[in-house]
């Protein structure tokens, strides 16, 4: 079975700031995969970042990084620069072996608030 | 690229009715689409995968005659809502993974609220 743990029910970050959100994981698999996505209060699930867990380095998009400690099990989102538009839940996602049947399995969220 | 678009996004029926949830993948082929169910303030809860040409396959406690999937196409699969109650009032949503992404990367749909009156 798979878990995510998202420790963080809520952040707080001041513009321009940058910011870590936590995310560990639990999983039996070999291989897996970890996801983050936004959603701002429309309610769309807005894909940020993916880390294979074989990948050699850190996985960056834009201001979006994920440092990924495959020893420690986690896998957090480092939002640099943050901005007004960055307030939202933020969800930890992790899929399994590849194929058919693999699935996504979410954590609990964290939600972001960036400050003026 | 990988946009997924659902239809409707907002709709308020009558209890006792049915409701049909469109989700489509639009510059993709998605052999593989999921119907999700969120609660207020709380994480999505898959409901069941669709497969496109087979039967789709249910979460435990997911009513499969309740909540009826249609994968007919590699971009469209839709969820139909059948005699609705007001416990079936959520957020669903959809998601679409590209058949050719090694990650097997789920994009998302922007949701449709349900309100059975």
């Amino acid at each position: 079975a798979q878990k995510i743990t998202q420790t963080q029910p809520g952040m707080f970050v001041q513009e321009k700031e940058a910011v870590t959100l936590d995310c560990t994981y639990d999983t039996s698999d070999p291989s897996y995969g970890l996801f983050w996505y936004k959603q701002p209060s429309s309610g769309e699930m807005i894909f940020l970042i993916y880390q294979g867990s074989y990948d050699q380095q850190n996985a960056t998009e834009g201001r979006y990084s994920l440092n990924f400690q495959k020893a420690r099990k986690s896998a957090n989102l480092v939002i640099s620069a943050s901005q007004l538009g960055d307030s939202a839940m933020y969800f930890c996602a992790m899929r399994g072996v590849t194929g058919t049947a693999s699935k996504l399995t979410f954590g609990t969220g964290t939600r972001l608030q960036v400050t003026l | 690229g990988a946009v997924v678009s659902q239809h409707p996004s907002r709709v308020i029926c009558k209890s006792g009715t049915s409701v049909k949830i469109e989700c489509r993948s639009l510059d993709f082929q998605a052999t593989t689409m999921f119907w999700y169910r969120q609660f207020p303030k709380k994480s999505l809860m898959l409901m069941a995968t669709s497969n496109e040409g087979s039967k789709a396959t249910y979460e435990q406690g997911v009513e499969k005659d309740k909540f009826l999937i249609n994968h007919a196409s590699l971009t469209l699969s839709t969820l139909t809502v059948t005699s609705a109650h007001p416990e079936d009032s959520s957020f669903y949503i959809c998601s679409a993974r590209d058949s050719g992404d090694r990650a097997e990367t789920q994009y998302f749909g922007p949701g449709t609220r349900l309100l059975v009156l």
